[in-house]
């Protein structure tokens, strides 16, 4: 099975700064089609968890683009170039190369 | 407007069973493969089960307890759970996954249906 780890675990940030959540797998995500089977979710308070990013770098419909994805291999990140009040929640990085898919422990991001 | 709609969660015995269903609307439901995930409480997301349109799926956690099953014509998506234990107790979302074999992302998701387990 894939095991996938992110750090941090925890994240303060001011709004208008910079956020970066890094994702590893314990094995390769890549399919044989050339992408990455790395997705990064959110799960605001309240609601239900919404896809931002698949592919490790594509945006998800209606994202922002102040959010962005990247890496390769084993070894992920989303960054927020901008925090906005709004982002507050958990994120997880989330393995879609096994079916069913596994997810890290999540980032709780909490604004300052 | 694309849509999915959980229901069948509710409070169930140690031991017992119960059958979630998720139904589709907005989209060709026949085309998608279709995911159920869960969250218990104060612990992530995992992944519980997955269905194709000839494959089903499972977590280690669930395998030989609980079956994915799907109903076309009707649009829905069903789980049903057996043995359940307290570590079941969770709030079950379905997603929606794949379709004809690209993967952009479980990019729908219901609202959820919470199941709890106790005596």
């Amino acid at each position: 099975d894939i095991v996938m780890t992110q750090s941090p675990l925890s994240l303060s940030v001011t709004p208008g700064e910079p956020a970066s959540i890094s994702c590893r797998s314990s094995q390769s995500l890549l399919y044989y089609s050339g992408n990455y089977y790395l997705d990064w979710y959110l799960h605001k308070p309240g609601q239900s968890p919404q896809l931002l990013i698949y592919w490790g770098s594509k945006r998800a419909s209606g994202v922002p683009d102040r959010f962005s994805g990247s890496g390769s291999g084993t070894d992920f990140t989303l960054r927020i170039s901008r925090v906005e009040a709004e982002d507050v929640g958990v994120y997880y990085c989330m393995q879609a190369l096994q079916v069913p898919g596994t997810f890290g422990p999540g980032t709780k991001l909490e604004i300052k | 407007e694309v849509q999915l709609v959980e229901s069948g969660g509710g409070l169930v015995q140690p031991g017992g069973s119960l059958r979630l269903s998720c139904e589709g609307s907005g989209f060709i439901f026949t085309d998608y493969s279709m995911y159920w995930l869960r969250q218990a409480p104060g612990k992530g997301l995992e992944c519980v089960s997955a269905i194709s349109a000839t494959r089903t799926y499972y977590a280690d956690s669930v395998k030989g307890r609980f079956t994915v099953s799907r109903d076309n014509s009707k649009n829905t998506l069903y789980l049903q759970m057996d043995s359940l234990t307290d570590e079941d107790m969770a709030v079950y979302y379905c997603a929606r996954g794949d379709t004809a074999g690209h993967y952009y992302g479980l990019d729908v998701w219901g609202h959820g249906t919470t199941v709890t387990v106790s005596s």
